[in-house]
């Protein structure tokens, strides 16, 4: 069976300090992996997505997430946090031949001034 | 010049009474969802079609049927609404691979009272 697990519901930074996000995943077939974020009373925004090219994906707002099928995992990392980061981020595993997307519990990132 | 649309982006209604919620892409994209947002945040699929046809149909009551008029259009509607009804109600449109991911809308918060 397909699934996602995100390490953490709530993850506190503060600002200017690294941010990590964990996604680990299960899939019986190459995966498509997918990190999405969600700001207040808002629908989620796709910050980067990796689909079998290159292992360190590059998305937006300066954030990057890199691809390791040994560890079955798909890192969510920023250098050095914002106030505006402070979201709740989802990483989403694309399933089957539908298209239909498996989400995470989700993190909330936290940054504190 | 919204991407997906849904409306209204905030409902409350009394438990017994009929809803719909609308969404409308103009991506030019085959496939539309609806998913729901639980307290938790949890995001779990309800329904996909591509191109007017159902082709997800998770573990939803019948009380919730979709409707897909055209390929741009996939609307929800909920007859006796319940209180464990209340969520947030996702629309989004993607491609039929699961490489393609999702844009989302804006959201709608349901509130049955």
């Amino acid at each position: 069976a397909q699934s996602v697990t995100q390490l953490g519901s709530h993850v506190s930074v503060s600002e200017g300090a690294l941010v990590l996000l964990r996604c680990n995943y299960s899939s019986s077939v190459p995966p498509y992996l997918f990190w999405y974020v969600q700001y207040p009373n808002q629908g989620l925004q796709l910050l980067l997505k990796y689909t079998s090219a290159a292992t360190l994906v590059k998305g937006i707002n300066g954030f990057e997430a890199e691809f390791k099928k040994s560890e079955t995992s798909f890192h969510l990392t920023k250098p050095s946090a914002h106030m505006s980061d402070a979201a709740e981020y989802f990483c989403a595993l694309g399933s089957g031949n539908t298209g239909k997307l498996i989400f995470g519990q989700g993190t909330t990132l936290q940054v504190k001034p | 010049d919204t991407a997906v649309s849904q409306t209204p982006k905030y409902l409350v209604t009394q438990m017994g009474n009929d809803k719909s919620i609308k969404c409308e892409q103009n991506l030019g994209h085959d496939t539309m969802y609806w998913y729901k947002q639980d307290s938790k945040k949890f995001l779990k699929i309800m329904f996909s079609y591509n191109n007017k046809e159902l082709i997800i149909n998770e573990t939803v009551p019948n009380r919730f049927s979709p409707k897909s008029p055209d390929k741009a259009h996939l609307n929800l509607h909920i007859n006796s609404l319940e209180l464990g009804d209340s969520a947030v109600y996702f629309c989004a449109s993607g491609g039929r691979e699961r490489k393609d991911g999702y844009t989302f809308g804006s959201g709608t918060r349901l509130t049955v009272v």
